[in-house]
C-alpha cells in the first residue's frame, strides 16, 4: 500500500500566485481530510470529504481557499491568491473508519 | 464539544527508559475513540495506537501502550524501552461517536538522549 500521496512536497511561490496542492488518498478510504499546521496555530482541520462530497468546510480560512474531490482517488486544495500568512505545512489524510492516515505533507512558503 | 489537553510541552528521557506522555480529554459523549500520533522532525504524522471508550483492555502496539482511565478521562501514552528514534512530537487526539473528525491536542515534544 502506497499510503496517502501528496504533491508537491515543497512549494515556494510569490504572493498573489495561485497554488494547487494535490492528494491521492489510500484506495478504499471514503473520508479525506485537509489540514494545515503552523507553529502558532498547531494542526487545523480545513475541510473534509465523505464519498467525494464536502461535508464540513468551516475550517477553510477564507474564500481564497477552495477544495475539490472530483473522484475517489484525487483531491486538490487551491489557494488563489496566495499570501505570506498561508505559509504552512498542508496535510492530506484519509480514513475508512477509525484512524486517519496522513500524507507526508506539502510545505508551502509564500514570499 | 471535545477538548484534548496535553500539559507537557516537552519531556526528556534516557535511552532504554520508559516514558509516559499525558493526555486528558473532555467530552460529554459516551462513545468515543482516542488516538496517538507521532510526528518526527521529518514532518510526517504517523498513527501509533487507538483506544475505544468501550474497550475493556488497554491498547498495546509493540512498545506503545495506552493507559486508559475512563473515570479520570485520561489516555496516557506509555513508551517502553525508549529509543533514539522515538524523539519526536506526539499528539493525542479523539473522535466522538458519529463524528468523522479528530480533535487534536497541542502535542508533547519528546527527546530521547543516549
Amino acid at each position: 500500500d502506497a499510503g496517502v500521496i501528496q504533491s508537491p512536497r515543497h512549494e515556494v511561490t510569490e504572493m498573489g500566485q495561485e497554488v494547487t496542492l494535490r492528494c491521492k488518498p489510500i484506495s478504499g478510504h471514503d473520508y479525506l481530510f485537509w489540514y494545515r499546521q503552523t507553529m502558532m496555530r498547531g494542526l487545523e482541520l480545513l475541510i473534509y470529504f465523505n464519498n467525494n462530497v464536502p461535508i464540513d468546510d468551516s475550517g477553510m480560512p477564507e474564500d481564497r481557499f477552495s477544495a475539490k474531490m472530483p473522484n475517489a482517488s484525487f483531491s486538490t486544495l487551491k489557494i488563489q491568491p496566495s499570501e505570506p500568512r498561508d505559509s504552512a505545512v498542508y496535510f492530506c489524510a484519509s480514513s475508512s473508519n477509525k484512524e486517519q492516515y496522513f500524507g507526508p505533507g506539502t510545505r508551502l512558503t509564500v514570499t | 464539544a471535545q477538548k484534548i489537553t496535553q500539559t507537557q510541552p516537552g519531556m526528556f528521557v534516557q535511552e532504554k527508559e520508559a516514558v509516559t506522555l499525558d493526555c486528558t480529554y473532555d467530552t460529554s459523549d459516551q462513545s468515543y475513540g482516542l488516538f496517538w500520533y507521532k510526528q518526527p522532525s521529518s514532518g510526517e504524522m504517523i498513527f501509533l495506537i487507538y483506544q475505544g471508550s468501550y474497550d475493556e483492555q488497554n491498547a498495546t502496539e509493540g512498545r506503545y501502550s495506552l493507559n486508559f482511565q475512563k473515570a479520570r478521562k485520561s489516555a496516557n501514552l506509555v513508551i517502553s524501552a525508549s529509543q533514539l528514534g522515538d524523539s519526536a512530537m506526539y499528539f493525542c487526539a479523539m473522535r466522538a461517536e458519529g463524528y468523522s473528525t479528530l480533535t487534536f491536542g497541542k502535542g508533547t515534544m519528546l527527546l530521547v538522549s543516549p
